[in-house]
């Protein structure tokens, strides 16, 4: 089993307030990613790191916001929770094996935005 | 075009039966290949990678053809407990580098007694 923890696992939230997901993995793994899944279809990556103080933009547009002060925590931000928020949100650590970097997944998030 | 895309779903298999899922992607940089399997409401969890050369895993194989940018998984005697989403994966991404990863919408199998 993969160590890697995300926090709250579910969360029902008014528009407009603040919050933070957070994610930690035990693991020493420099690279972290968050991706955001709607029910029924595709994971898109909103955003990666690839170490302490790297962030970047993933494919996936997004009013979140990421920090990496610390390299086993990565945690997500949304200024002001809007309903189009509304979705699954899951983090991930990845390591390098044989065949490319195999990604591990924390448990998600499931955000509702009211 | 999707940069990965599977087979719409889904597929509804009895116990035993053998099933083959395929995908393709458009991304000829793509050097990482995978199949993830996702229970519902689950995280993703890594079912297996694909080599060049295809691999076996149990009940699982899987082949990957370059040329063709082309991925398959095929499940032999399936179970029950067989039953989740499939996902094809690749490295690399539209915008981001080559550490990351591109999934597909899934192909869901349904194995019923």
């Amino acid at each position: 089993e993969a160590d890697i923890y995300q926090t709250p696992r579910y969360l029902v939230i008014g528009t407009g307030k603040k919050i933070t997901l957070e994610c930690s993995q035990t693991m020493g793994h420099d690279k972290m990613y968050w991706y955001q899944q709607d029910p029924g279809m595709e994971l898109h990556l909103i955003h990666y790191s690839y170490g302490v103080n790297s962030t970047e933009k993933g494919d996936l547009s997004s009013e979140s916001t990421v920090s990496r002060i610390r390299t086993e925590h990565f945690p997500l931000t949304l200024e002001s929770a809007r309903p189009s928020h509304t979705s699954q949100y899951l983090c991930a650590s990845s390591e390098l094996r044989e065949t490319g970097y195999e990604q591990f997944f924390g448990p998600g998030t499931r955000l509702t935005v009211l | 075009r999707k940069e990965v895309e599977q087979d719409p779903g889904p597929f509804n298999v009895p116990e035993g039966a053998t099933v083959a899922f395929n995908c393709t992607y458009s991304n000829s940089a793509s050097q990482s290949f995978f199949w993830y399997r996702q229970d519902c409401r689950k995280e993703p969890k890594l079912l297996m990678s694909v080599y060049s050369s295809g691999n076996e895993d149990g009940r699982f194989t899987a082949q990957l053809n370059r040329a063709s940018q082309y991925i398959s998984l095929l499940i032999r005697d399936s179970k029950l407990s067989d039953s989740a989403t499939y996902l094809c994966v690749v490295n690399g991404g539209m915008n981001s580098g080559y550490s990351t990863l591109t999934f597909g919408k899934g192909t869901m199998l349904l194995v019923s007694p």
